[in-house]
């Protein structure tokens, strides 16, 4: 079964250092996603790219965050300038059509300190 | 009112009951509706989507209520294996932030 792949799987960074989280979507997925989840909370959305553009995005993803698709096959998440209460499951998520259910990423557990 | 609404539980209930969550949902615009399974610190996982008609795979049924603004899902016959939090996921019509529901805890025990 085709599966969206995230690295790392657990990322350590002190406060303020930038953070680059890698996902490959499956390959004929059109949508990207990433989400979040800060331990015990509700999955957030943080935005969706498609056609090579940011589509939507939340109140969330500010100015420190970034996505990119520097190629055919990843998808990325960089936060430049990083906060303790970024400290949260980053989740990627691809589908073949928005009004599709999304297939997830095993995440990426970063960690603030 | 939140957007998307879930009882969080837990919901505790023995191996063969049968056991429903609603998830209600404020925007009447919204399109497409889903249940995900999300086991303890693992990714979301794809339940089944929600049709207006209602839909069923194996034990599970989904159910859309368009006029009461909720969604449904039923448990027949639980497992131990089911037992895991269960998110209602709403797309919007005419935005596509999808917003998830907080989830539904449900244990099930022997």
């Amino acid at each position: 079964e085709p599966e969206v792949t995230q690295t790392p799987s657990h990322q350590v960074t002190q406060m303020g250092q930038e953070v680059i989280l890698r996902c490959v979507p499956i390959s004929n997925h059109l949508y990207f996603y990433w989400y979040r989840q800060i331990l015990g909370q509700k999955v957030e959305f943080l935005v969706s790219f498609y056609n090579n553009e940011i589509s939507e995005k939340s109140e969330i993803f500010d100015d420190q965050f970034s996505v990119e698709r520097p190629d055919g096959s990843n998808f990325t998440l960089k936060i430049r300038s990083t906060k303790l209460e970024d400290s949260a499951m980053y989740f990627c998520a691809s589908s073949e059509d928005n009004n599709y259910g999304y297939t997830f990423g095993s995440g990426t557990r970063l960690t603030v300190v | 009112r939140k957007e998307v609404e879930q009882d969080p539980g837990p919901f505790n209930v023995p191996e063969g009951a049968t056991v429903a969550f609603n998830c209600t949902y404020s925007n009447s615009a919204s399109q497409s509706f889903f249940w995900y399974r999300q086991d303890c610190r693992k990714e979301p996982k794809l339940l089944m989507s929600v049709y207006s008609s209602g839909n069923e795979d194996g034990r599970f049924t989904a159910q859309l209520n368009r006029a009461s603004q909720y969604i449904s899902l039923l448990i027949r016959d639980s497992k131990l294996s089911d037992s895991a939090t269960y998110l209602c996921v709403v797309n919007p019509g005419g935005s596509y932030i999808p917003t998830f529901g907080r989830g539904t805890s449900l244990i099930v025990h022997p």
